[in-house]
């Protein structure tokens, strides 16, 4: 059973308001990544990490923005939410080395800007 | 990029029921991943199997990359395998996964 834990599990919001959504993991894991998912749809990468100090932008353009200040820790936020951020955000973590290795889910946090 | 087709999109069982769930891929991909998300969003990583064939429990999965497809096998299906279940491809040089659209399983007792 992986270890990556993401809060809060679901955030109710206005419009306007920043937003800042955590993820950690206990596994020593280098790589971190960040996924959009609609409902019943496929999952979308937005950022990802290869270790400290590292960060990318995914292959879906979003408005958010991350940080990787510490191993086991990639909040994600958002400066100014609007209702077209509604959506699932899911975290995720893979060990080091080449290619991406297997990678283990939090269980997500479910976003809805009123 | 690469392009990753699941089928079939939608697939409902009677409990005890055997399936084949395939994933077709454009391109040669460094490893292969099946996924399965239940009804509460939890996604679970079922296999990682870049070529060959693994089994776990009632579960396994079979990779043959030269022909760019993936097979997941659920024997005596349980209402617990219901969900979705995703199949996700990392390209050569590219360190990150893409995902299918899923397969939807309903099982039903």
């Amino acid at each position: 059973e992986a270890d990556i834990y993401q809060t809060p599990r679901y955030l109710v919001i206005g419009t306007g308001k920043k937003i800042t959504l955590e993820c950690s993991q206990t596994m020593g894991h280098d790589k971190m990544y960040w996924y959009q998912q609609d409902p019943g749809m496929e999952l979308h990468l937005i950022h990802y990490s290869y270790g400290v100090n590292s960060t990318e932008k995914g292959d879906l353009s979003s408005e958010s923005t991350v940080s990787r200040i510490r191993t086991e820790h990639f909040p994600l936020t958002l400066e100014s939410a609007r209702p077209s951020h509604t959506s699932q955000y899911l975290c995720a973590s893979s060990e080091f080395g080449m290619g991406t290795g297997p990678q283990h889910f939090g269980d997500g946090t479910r976003l809805s800007i009123l | 990029g690469i392009q990753v087709e699941q089928s079939p999109p939608d697939l409902i069982l009677q409990e005890g029921a055997n399936s084949t769930l395939r994933c077709n891929f454009s391109d040669s991909v460094n490893n292969l991943q099946w996924f399965h998300q239940n009804p509460w969003g939890q996604l679970i990583n079922l296999f990682y199997i870049p070529s060959g064939t693994k089994q776990n429990g009632r579960l396994s999965a079979t990779t043959v990359a030269t022909e760019r497809y993936s097979l997941l096998y659920i024997s005596s299906s349980q209402t617990t395998d219901s969900g979705v279940y995703f199949c996700a491809v990392e390209e050569y040089g590219f360190q990150k996964l893409v995902f299918g659209t899923g397969t939807r399983l309903l099982v039903s007792p």
